[in-house]
């Protein structure tokens, strides 16, 4: 399967402490995103990684890609109740057969706990 | 960015009947998705639909089940045909609109009960 696992599944933590999500992936990819989701609605895009970036920034958001292992992780920084939501990594393929294709992950269920 | 809304939101439905449901773009995109989101669970890809061409099915999705239309470069439809309780999801579009390849924006998704 070409879908990323999400680890943990879900996380629990107070106000203003940081949340690590990890993302692992089996094939070769073009980059890799991660979405929000709040309660079961529309999933919103918060940032995209390519295969040839190794960090990206993106306001309390740090995603980080290493190919060699496969595997990704989205620190969320100074967390707040409102962070409170499913976290899905998704890998776009190579070109080719599988154009505009993603591949959704589990997800992690992080609570974020006034 | 694109701006998408689906219609209807949510809806309750009996078993044997058929449920289409709406996606529309507030600009012209060539390629848009369709997912499924059983309860507690991941997005699956259920087709791919280009303007002008038949839609793209993937795995374990088969066009009698799932017929898609893609009249113009701004709207779509998805038919859960012949529904049972297994078919209870949510069901979300998506376009590919952003500015890398592959970034996707999804609409609000349509939660379909079957009873």
């Amino acid at each position: 399967s070409q879908q990323g696992e999400e680890d943990p599944q879900a996380l629990s933590i107070q106000e203003g402490e940081n949340a690590t999500m990890n993302c692992s992936y089996k094939t070769s990819i073009n980059n890799l995103q991660w979405y929000r989701q709040n309660s079961g609605r529309g999933l919103v895009h918060l940032i995209l990684i390519r295969s040839n970036e190794r960090e990206k920034h993106s306001g309390r958001l740090r995603v980080t890609l290493d190919t060699s292992k496969k595997s990704s992780s989205l620190l969320i920084t100074a967390s707040r109740a409102a962070d409170t939501a499913s976290y899905f990594c998704a890998t776009g393929p190579d070109r080719g057969s599988t154009l505009g294709r993603l591949y959704f992950g589990r997800g992690t269920q992080l609570t974020v706990w006034p | 960015s694109a701006v998408i809304s689906q219609k209807p939101s949510r809806d309750i439905c009996q078993r044997g009947t058929s449920l289409t449901i709406q996606c529309q773009v507030d600009s012209q995109v060539t390629m848009m998705f369709w997912y499924r989101q059983q309860p507690g669970q991941s997005l699956t890809l259920i087709a791919t639909a280009n303007q002008g061409s038949e839609a793209t099915y993937e795995s374990g999705f088969v066009i009698d089940k799932f017929p898609i239309s893609r009249p113009n470069l701004t709207f779509s439809t998805l038919t859960v045909s012949n529904m049972s309780p297994e078919d209870s999801s949510i069901y979300l579009c998506s376009v590919e609109a952003g500015f890398s390849y592959n970034e996707q924006f999804f609409g609000p998704g349509t939660r379909l009960t079957v009873l």
